[in-house]
């Protein structure tokens, strides 16, 4: 069973629609993290959520962190295709091991 | 750039074959880890380590050792390769001081094909 559940798991749209990629667990976490990885690449950081309901901006990217700390969303505005990758989200328990757990990703296309 | 290098890049084994994996960084700092990347399940813990000498389990550490006699390098051994152990196996460091929990970088990953 994966502690953080990404929805969708695939998800191949158009260039220039716009998209929501999900993380969610019934655990409480003190911080979520989101990564892009590329083809042949380790994951990069996009960004770090700590407080319930914070949402940061990141050009065309929205990270939100849930009001109960539980789940998190990636809102994409006008896709390219250079938006195309893996996106993982990653989180630390607040209760358990200190240990960063990962969800099991969303394998983002953007067709031009 | 964290300045973390895995070797080899590339990996083919046979059944039973014992394998080590090295993570190199340059820039010294404490905490190191070692991922395995599988479809469906994002990247798993296996073990990671908090300063020379001193490591712990993740979350899928059978059949997997590692040591950490020098800062700059953590190495992975898989005792007796199986099958199973096909993977992509990821370096990861933390630059902040809430260690674990804090925001970690990738090195660019070794490709394990166990035959």
């Amino acid at each position: 069973t994966q502690l953080l559940e990404q929805s969708p798991q695939f998800l191949s749209i158009q260039e220039g629609e716009n998209l929501t990629v999900y993380c969610n667990s019934s655990s409480v976490f003190s911080s979520l993290q989101w990564y892009r990885q590329e083809p042949g690449e380790g994951p990069v950081l996009l960004v770090t959520v700590v407080t319930g309901g914070e949402v940061k901006k990141l050009k065309r990217l929205t990270f939100q962190f849930g009001d109960a700390r539980k789940d998190s969303s990636l809102h994409i505005t006008a896709a390219q295709p250079g938006d195309t990758g893996l996106y993982l989200c990653a989180g630390v328990r607040i209760q358990g091991a200190q240990k960063l757990v990962f969800g099991q990703g969303t394998r983002l296309t953007i067709n031009p | 750039d964290a300045g973390i290098t895995q070797s080899p890049r590339h990996k083919v084994t046979e059944t039973g074959t014992p394998v080590t994996l090295r993570c190199h960084q340059t820039e010294n700092h404490r905490y190191m880890y070692w991922y395995r990347q599988d479809p469906g399940h994002g990247l798993r813990l296996i073990h990671y380590s908090y300063g020379v000498k001193d490591t712990d389990k993740g979350e899928v550490s059978d059949g997997y050792s590692v040591s950490r006699s020098k800062t700059e390098d953590f190495l992975l051994t898989l005792e007796s390769a199986t099958s199973s152990q096909t993977s992509v196996y990821f370096c990861a460091i933390s630059t902040s001081s809430l260690g674990p929990s804090g925001e970690q970088f990738f090195g660019p990953g070794t490709r394990l094909t166990v035959l």
